[in-house]
C-alpha cells in the first residue's frame, strides 16, 4: 500500500480554516484517499473519501490535485472538538488492511 | 444502528497471564478486522475475519495471540501468555465489504496493560 507522510502536529484556533495535507506519492491507480479523525481513548471514525478533485460532506472537504500524489483535508471553522489526530491512508478496493502512518496531531485553542 | 462494542475497555494483568478480548461488530457486516498500538507505535493490522473465517492473519505477531470469530458473530482475541511488550490498546473494526475503499467502523478498543 502506499506510503502516506503528513505533519506530525498542528495548532489552531477556534473559528479558523484548518487544512492538513498529506503526500502520497506511490499512489496506485485504484487507490482511493481516505481521512480518519481519532479522539483520545477512542478508535478511529472515518471522516471523508475521495478519488480525485473536490469531494465535500457535512464535516470536511477533501483537495485532490490532477496527479493525485498528494491530498489536502479542509475542516472550515474549527472547534475545541476537534482537537484529535488525523490520518491519511490510501488503498482501494483489493486488499483489506488499513496501513496508518503516524497521523497529524491537531489541537485547537481557544 | 450500534456501533462496534468492544470490552473490557481496560485490563490489567501481570505477566504470563492469560487475556481474552472480546469484540462485536455492527450487525450485518462480515468483515471483522482487528488492530493495535503498542506505546509510541503507529496502529497496525493484525488479522481479518470474513464470516467466521480468517481472511488475512498476517499482522499477527506470534503464537501467543489466538483469534476466533464463533458463528460469524463476535470475535474474541486471546493472549496467552501475556508479555510486557504486548501492552498497548486494541482496536477492533468491521465493514460491509472488504477492502479500503469501503469505510471501517472501530470500536473504542480495549487498552491493555500487563505488568
Amino acid at each position: 500500500l502506499a506510503k502516506t507522510t503528513q505533519p506530525i502536529s498542528m495548532d489552531s484556533y477556534e473559528g479558523q480554516e484548518v487544512n492538513i495535507t498529506c503526500s502520497h506519492n506511490n499512489i496506485a491507480t485504484n487507490d482511493y484517499i481516505t481521512w480518519y479523525q481519532q479522539f483520545p481513548s477512542q478508535g478511529p471514525r472515518f471522516i471523508i473519501q475521495g478519488y480525485k478533485t473536490k469531494v465535500t460532506n457535512e464535516v470536511a472537504s477533501l483537495f485532490i490535485p490532477a496527479d493525485r500524489k498528494s491530498s489536502t483535508l479542509s475542516l472550515p471553522r474549527v472547534s475545541l472538538s476537534d482537537t484529535a489526530v488525523y490520518y491519511c491512508l490510501v488503498g482501494g478496493t483489493a486488499g483489506n488492511m488499513l496501513t496508518f502512518g503516524g497521523g497529524t496531531r491537531l489541537m485547537v485553542k481557544p | 444502528e450500534a456501533g462496534v462494542t468492544q470490552f473490557p475497555s481496560h485490563s490489567v494483568i501481570e505477566k504470563g497471564q492469560t487475556v481474552t478480548l472480546r469484540c462485536d461488530p455492527i450487525s450485518g457486516h462480515d468483515n471483522l478486522y482487528w488492530y493495535r498500538r503498542v506505546m509510541g507505535k503507529e496502529i497496525k493490522f493484525l488479522l481479518h475475519f470474513v464470516k467466521e473465517s480468517k481472511q488475512d492473519e498476517s499482522g499477527m505477531p506470534n503464537n501467543r495471540f489466538l483469534a476466533e470469530r464463533t458463528g460469524g458473530t463476535y470475535s474474541t482475541l486471546k493472549v496467552q501468555p501475556a508479555e510486557l511488550e504486548d501492552s498497548g490498546v486494541y482496536f477492533c473494526a468491521s465493514s460491509q465489504a472488504s477492502g479500503v475503499v469501503y469505510g471501517y467502523t472501530f470500536g473504542s478498543g480495549t487498552r491493555l496493560t500487563v505488568v
